[in-house]
């Protein structure tokens, strides 16, 4: 399996830009995470989808973030309008369901690579 | 949340054994013990998780106390490529697959 993918590696924009981060969850993965990470404030959890529905969002900054699942294998990440203060690495991550034995291996996150954001 | 207390450093020789230390004393009874660690300029990956006996793994071992207050991750031997920042982190089985990251240790690995 390749992983968990994240679209674009880097990405450098202008504030007030629109930027879309990607993601492309491990296949049979029904759990999908977005978080960010930063100095000051390590790594938080954005929102998370099982099977494609959002069920938290609480982590989401303000109106200007918005994320959604279209279906199985894909995420987006959206800020409109970006501002200086959303530079940051944002990660991607999935799992299974988290049923089963301590050591079943299935209440495992997988991140991907992440996607470094700087907005100037 | 029930909230983890970490180092936020630790050095340690090549080749020798590493103990990371966690502490988690509001643990409740349906919370699993994570680790993940960071390595430089990747994502988290899982190292191991637990609920009440020690477990192995190929990576790693880990210590869970009798009372579940506090845990402790073993590197048998640290080597240059275990340099990185381990997080623990506690797991509600009641509140779906999310995983709540604190500051972590960092781990230097000295040659």
């Amino acid at each position: 399996d390749a992983g968990v993918i994240q679209s674009p590696r880097h990405e450098v924009t202008e504030m007030g830009q629109e930027v879309t981060l990607r993601c492309k969850p491990i296949s049979g993965h029904d759990y999908l995470f977005w978080y960010r990470q930063t100095m000051m404030r390590g790594l938080e959890l954005l929102i998370y989808f099982n099977n494609n529905v959002p069920i938290d969002d609480s982590g989401m900054p303000e109106d200007r973030f918005s994320a959604k699942m279209p279906n199985a294998s894909f995420s987006t990440l959206k800020i409109q309008p970006s501002e200086p203060r959303d530079s940051a690495v944002y990660f991607c991550a999935s799992s299974r369901r988290r049923f089963g034995t301590v050591n079943s291996g299935a209440n495992v996150l997988t991140f991907g690579a992440g996607s470094r954001l700087t907005v100037l | 949340d029930a909230k983890t207390t970490q180092p936020n450093s630790m050095e340690s020789n090549e080749e020798e054994p590493v103990h990371l230390p966690c502490n988690h004393s509001t643990i409740s009874g349906t919370d699993y013990i994570h680790w993940y660690r960071q390595l430089p300029s990747q994502g988290p990956e899982y190292v191991i998780h637990g609920l009440t006996s020690n477990v192995n793994n190929r990576m790693a071992s880990l210590a869970i106390a009798e009372d579940r207050k506090s845990s402790t991750l073993i590197l048998h031997r640290a080597t240059l490529r275990d340099a990185a920042v381990y997080y623990c982190i506690l797991r509600d089985n009641n509140a779906g697959n999310m995983l709540t990251f604190g500051g972590g240790t960092r781990l230097m690995v000295k040659p």
